[in-house]
């Protein structure tokens, strides 16, 4: 059973047209939510952590925001260079315990001119 | 800062084959795990050692060795390769166990 989930697995946009990625998690003692972007063959380059809902962060036309259950990372004005694969992490762990990373499959997004 | 570098970034191997993938870290991170990655799956953790001498299993150990040299250096090993090791492996680091992870650009292992 998956403990995070990334809808849409795809998505594709024109130049422009601003849209959201959806991360869902059902892991219990959230620590931390991090988002990352991946780029063909590269490894995941990390771009957000938010740790507490109502929480928000920006960065360029990204900003990622954080409920008790989800996270959303929005996109406006999107660009073809934000074309890549944006995935989704959660830390989880109560207690002294270092916790688990959960990683999800991720959406592969793709802004054409 | 070179980050995460590991090596080599190809190999191919035949079944039951051994080789070790090599991963350094320079920003003086304590944590350092190995994750492998397949079409339609999320990354997955191979082994950890959240501190210099320790070591721990993840999610998909079986079939792996790691050894953390040093703080710097973690490697991963397969003693005896199998077709369903074929993936892209992913070296990475913390400062802090499980947060802001940073990663290496990965290995394309394939085993024939």
């Amino acid at each position: 059973e998956d403990q995070v989930t990334q809808s849409p697995e795809a998505l594709r946009l024109q130049e422009g047209e601003s849209s959201s990625l959806n991360c869902s998690y059902t892991v219990s003692g959230l620590r931390g939510l991090f988002w990352y972007r991946q780029d063909p063959g590269k490894g995941p380059e990390f771009l957000f952590t938010l740790y507490s809902a109502g929480e928000e962060k920006e960065k360029e036309r990204l900003k990622a925001t954080l409920t008790k259950k989800e996270s959303f990372l929005h996109i406006t004005a999107p660009k073809p260079e934000d074309s890549a694969t944006y995935l989704c992490a959660v830390q989880a762990g109560r207690g002294s315990t270092l916790g688990r990373l959960y990683f999800g499959r991720g959406t592969q997004l793709t802004v054409w001119p | 800062n070179a980050g995460v570098t590991q090596t080599p970034k190809f190999q191919v191997l035949k079944t039951g084959q051994s080789m070790t993938l090599q991963c350094a870290q320079d920003m003086n991170h304590n944590s350092m795990y190995w994750y492998r990655q397949d079409p339609g799956m999320g990354l997955r953790l191979i082994y950890y050692s959240a501190s210099e001498g320790t070591t721990d299993k993840g999610e998909v150990p079986n079939g792996y060795n790691v050894s953390r040299l040093n703080k710097r250096e973690f490697s991963l090993r397969l003693e005896s390769a199998a077709p369903s090791q074929t993936s892209v492996y992913f070296c990475a680091s913390s400062e802090l166990t499980n947060r802001r992870v940073f990663f290496g650009s990965g290995t394309q292992l394939s085993v024939l």
